[in-house]
C-alpha cells in the first residue's frame, strides 16, 4: 500500500515556465514532508520541506504548499531552469517506534526544455 | 558539509555471494538509512537505525541484515545474494530534530548480481 503517490511519472516544461510537481499522501500522522532531487548516478539532495502545521514553505525559486484536508502537497518551481532536470521525490516523515522514519514516493521526473 | 560516503560506487556479485556494503558518515548524525531505489518503484526502506548496535527494520528487510558497530558507520549486508537484489541501494544520515531534519544521502551503490 503505496502511503505517498506521485502520480505523474514524467513532465516537461519550457524554460521560464512554472513546474508544478504533485504529491498525495493517506496518513493522517505525517508531520513532516520533504522534497528531494536526484540527478542519475547521485543521491538525493534535499531541496525543501514543510511542517504539517504549515501551508507554505519558501526557498528562492522553490516553493512547497500543503493541503492537509487534501492531503496534497505540491512543489512549485518559478522559473523552470534547465539545471532543474531531474527526478523529484516527495517524502513524509512518520513516527515508528520512537523513531523518525521517511516514506518516499515513486518520483517524478522534470524535464525543462531550453 | 554532511558528507555521506559509500564504499563502492559499482558492485558486480554472483547469485550465492556474500555482499557487504559500506556507508560512512561524517557529522556525528544518529540516525542511519539504508534503501534501495529500483524504476517505478521510489525508494524503499531496507533497514533503519537510530543509535549505535541499534537496527529497525524498514519495509523490504528480507534478504539483507545490517551492522552498526560504530557511531558512523552502517552497513548493509546481503547474506547470499539474488539476481531480485540488483538495484542502486543508497544511505543516509540524519540528526532526530522535530522542526528541521533531513536526512543526507550518499552517491549510492550500483549492485548488480548475475
Amino acid at each position: 500500500d503505496q502511503q505517498v503517490k506521485q502520480n505523474s511519472p514524467s513532465l516537461s516544461v519550457q524554460e521560464g515556465r512554472i513546474s508544478i510537481l504533485n504529491c498525495d499522501y493517506t496518513n493522517s500522522m505525517f508531520d513532516y514532508f520533504l522534497w528531494y532531487k536526484k540527478y542519475p548516478a547521485e543521491g538525493p539532495t534535499f531541496l525543501i520541506s514543510i511542517s504539517s502545521i504549515k501551508d507554505k514553505n519558501e526557498d528562492g525559486r522553490f516553493t512547497v504548499f500543503l493541503n492537509k484536508s487534501a492531503k496534497h502537497l505540491s512543489l512549485h518551481i518559478v522559473p523552470s531552469q534547465p539545471g532543474d532536470s531531474a527526478v523529484y521525490f516527495c517524502a513524509a516523515r512518520t513516527v515508528i517506534s520512537g523513531t523518525y522514519k521517511y516514506i518516499f514516493g515513486t518520483g517524478t521526473r522534470l524535464k525543462v526544455l531550453a | 558539509d554532511v558528507k555521506v560516503t559509500q564504499s563502492s560506487r559499482y558492485l558486480v556479485k554472483r547469485t550465492g555471494e556474500k555482499v557487504f556494503l559500506e556507508c560512512v558518515q561524517d557529522m556525528d548524525h544518529e540516525n542511519m538509512f539504508w534503501y534501495r531505489q529500483d524504476p517505478g518503484l521510489g525508494l524503499r526502506l531496507i533497514y533503519f537505525s537510530y543509535d549505535v548496535k541499534m537496527k529497525e527494520k524498514g519495509d523490504i528487510p528480507e534478504g539483507y541484515s545490517v551492522s552498526r558497530e560504530k557511531k558512523e558507520r552502517f552497513s548493509l549486508i546481503l547474506e547470499s545474494a539474488s539476481t531480485n537484489q540488483t538495484s542502486m541501494y543508497l544511505c543516509a544520515s540524519s540528526l532526530t530534530r522535530r522542526d528541521k531534519e533531513t536526512q543526507y544521502f550518499g552517491p549510492g551503490t550500483r549492485l548488480l548480481v548475475l
